[in-house]
Order: C-alpha cells, then structure tokens, then sequence
C-alpha cells in the first residue's frame, strides 16, 4: 500500500511567491526523501532527511519533518519557472532498501 | 556525464510481443532498481538487486522479468506485453553501505506503448 500521500495535489503559484507541499505517511521511517520530476523525464533527488533530523535546507529548498504527526513539507522560496514539474516524497523504513513513493504534488509557477 | 542511461528512450512493442528494456550506470552502486509509472501517478517499484541478489515485490506481475548480468547493466524484459502494461519503465541505482539506504539516481525513462 502507498505509504505517502502528498498534498495539495496541484497547486499553481505566481513567480517569485513561495510553494509548500506536505506529505503524510503511515508507518516509522529511518529517512525521508524528496523528488522533482520535469515532465515524461526521470526523478531527480532533492534532499533528504533523516528521522532523527527536524528541518533541512538546501539553496532555495526547506524541508521540515514531524516524526510525531507523520509528515513533512517542503518550501521551495522566490520560485521560478524553471521550477515546475511534480514533487514526491519517499520513505524509507526499518532495514528496506526500497523506498515508497508518495502520490506526488504537480507544481506549475507562472512567468 | 551520463550516471543512469536507459535504451531505448521510447519504445512501441505489438501485444503479446516480448520486449527488453535496458538500463546501465556509470555510478557502481551496488542497488538497481525497475519502476512502472504509469500517467500522474506515483513510482511503482517492481523488484531490485542488491548486488546479484534479486528482490521481487509481491505485487510485481510474473510477466515481469529482470536480469543483472553485472554492476553495470540491469535488464527489465516483458515476456507478454498487454495493454496495460504501457507506461514509463523508470532504472535507478543506489548505493547501500552498511544497511544505509542513500538517495536513488534515477535515469531518463522509457516511455513503452502496447499497440
């Protein structure tokens, strides 16, 4: 079963406002990652974070994680255009190697 | 510098007609993993290698089939296509160092259509 659901399921911004996606998940996880993916092309790793870890930042990218609730967000700040594309997050958890995909957030920034 | 490549980029197979999808990487993890992604949804994983050791999902139809012949290369062969199989194939590696799980690399895709 999909362990993460992600929210909103589009959302649509102005460029230069800032976007925040949330995930949820069910069970205990060792980390949590993030994906964005440009249309009809592979993922691309974005960060990730550890359980043990309460908030990240990479460049233009805020990611916080509430091992409590069973969720994470992520900000993405002064957003571009070139930002479109879908988001994901991922867990892991115990010793699995795999991860299990969250139903993504599409994201569309207007010029 | 290509780290995930995946041949062909797009692929069209009849019904029925088998089809073999190739991934390789330049990256030498040890962790390769198939993914089916069908029209805005989520990455399904379909099985993995954990060096030659081949780790199926229990949903993964037995249509499906993998082959690592070594680090490098790791094949996704269909041995009956239907039409619900038409989806993105998408490879990716990982590293997996003692029992850590690290970010996945994910090549381009292969876009397959059934006709």
């Amino acid at each position: 079963s999909q362990q993460g659901e992600e929210d909103p399921q589009a959302l649509s911004i102005q460029e230069g406002e800032n976007a925040t996606m949330n995930c949820s998940y069910k069970t205990s996880i060792n980390n949590l990652q993030w994906y964005r993916q440009n249309s009809g092309r592979g993922l691309v790793h974005l960060i990730l974070i550890r359980s043990n870890e309460r908030e990240k930042h990479s460049g233009r990218l805020r990611v916080t994680l509430d091992t409590s609730k069973k969720s994470s967000s992520l900000l993405i700040t002064a957003s571009r255009a070139a930002d479109t594309a879908s988001y994901f997050c991922a867990t892991r958890s115990g010793s699995a190697r795999q991860l299990t995909f969250g139903s993504g957030t599409q994201l569309t920034v207007l010029p | 510098d290509a780290m995930v490549i995946q041949n062909p980029r797009y692929q069209v197979t009849q019904f029925g007609k088998p089809v073999t999808l190739s991934c390789s990487q330049t990256l030498n993890h040890n962790v390769m993993y198939w993914y089916q992604q069908k029209s805005s949804q989520a990455p399904k994983l379909l099985f993995h290698y954990y060096d030659k050791d081949f780790n199926n999902e229990a949903d993964t139809p037995d249509n499906f089939q993998s082959r690592r012949p070594n680090t490098s290369f790791c094949f996704l062969d269909i041995r009956s296509p239907g039409l619900g199989d038409a989806a993105m194939y998408l490879c990716a590696t990982s590293r997996d160092h003692s029992g850590a799980a690290y970010e996945q690399y994910f090549g381009p895709g292969t876009r397959l259509t059934v006709t």
